[in-house]
C-alpha cells in the first residue's frame, strides 16, 4: 500500500533553516508528482510547492520563492522540503501529499520557531 | 494567489444535506476543473474526497459529490452523518504548476 512517512519533529530558532523528508513506499516514485502542504496552529491548509520526481522540476507558491528548496532522491524515493530564514509565523504541521490530486498524505513533521 | 473563499462554517441535522461553496477566480477556479476536496479531523491528515470537480476516489462515500459553475465550486454531502463533523477544504489547479486552497469549513451536525 502507499505509505509516505515522514521525518520527526523539528524545533529551530528564528533565522535558522529546516529540511524535512517524506520517504515514499509502495508505489513507482517517479511515476507521481509530490505537493508540501503546511497547516499553522488552528489554521487552514496553504500549498507551498510542488515536485516531479522524474526529472526533478519544481514549482512554488509565490509566497515563498526564495526561501524555499523541494527536492527529491530517486535512490531511496525520498522528497524534502528545505525552507530558510525561519519566522514564528512558520511554525506548523507539514505535509507532504501524494500525485497532482493529493490522494496520499504523510503523517505531518511538526516544526516550532521559537527563540 | 489569494486562499479561495469558503464559509467558515456550515451546519445541519443529521440526515439532511448540506452545500459547502468555494469561490476562486478566473485564474483558478474559472478556468481549471482541478478541483479536489479534503475533509480533516482534528489532529490527522487531511482526507481526499473528491478530485477533478465530482470524481470520488475509492472507498469514499457516494454521499460527497461535486460540482462547479464559473468562479465556484460546491461540495455536497447527503444524508448528513455525525461522522461527516470535520473541516472541509477546497482546492484548486491555479496555473504554472501552482496551487492553491480554500480557506475552509467546517461542518458541524447538530
Amino acid at each position: 500500500q502507499v505509505q509516505l512517512v515522514q521525518s520527526g519533529a523539528e524545533v529551530k530558532k528564528p533565522g535558522a533553516s529546516v529540511k524535512i523528508s517524506c520517504k515514499a513506499s509502495g508505489y513507482s516514485f517517479i511515476n507521481y508528482y509530490m505537493h508540501w502542504v503546511r497547516q499553522a496552529p488552528g489554521q487552514g491548509l496553504e500549498w507551498m510547492g510542488i515536485i516531479n520526481p522524474s526529472g526533478g522540476s519544481t514549482s512554488y507558491a509565490q509566497k515563498f520563492q526564495g526561501r524555499v528548496t523541494v527536492t527529491r532522491d530517486t535512490s531511496t524515493s525520498t522528497v524534502y522540503l528545505e525552507l530558510n530564514s525561519l519566522r514564528s509565523d512558520d511554525t506548523a504541521v507539514y505535509y507532504c501529499a501524494r500525485g497532482s490530486e493529493s490522494a496520499n498524505w504523510g503523517q505531518g513533521t511538526l516544526v516550532t520557531v521559537s527563540s | 494567489q489569494s486562499a479561495l473563499t469558503q464559509p467558515a462554517s456550515v451546519s445541519g441535522s443529521p440526515g439532511q444535506s448540506i452545500t459547502i461553496s468555494c469561490t476562486g477566480t478566473n485564474s483558478n477556479l474559472g478556468t481549471y476543473n482541478l478541483v479536489s476536496w479534503f475533509q480533516q479531523r482534528p489532529g490527522k491528515a487531511p482526507k481526499l474526497i473528491l478530485y477533478e470537480v465530482s470524481m470520488r476516489p475509492s472507498g469514499v462515500s457516494n454521499r460527497f459529490s461535486g460540482s462547479k459553475s464559473g468562479n465556484t465550486a460546491s461540495l455536497t454531502i447527503s444524508g448528513l452523518q455525525a461522522d461527516d463533523e470535520a473541516d472541509y477544504y477546497c482546492c484548486s489547479y491555479a496555473g504554472s504548476s501552482t496551487y492553491v486552497f480554500g480557506s475552509g469549513t467546517k461542518v458541524t451536525v447538530l
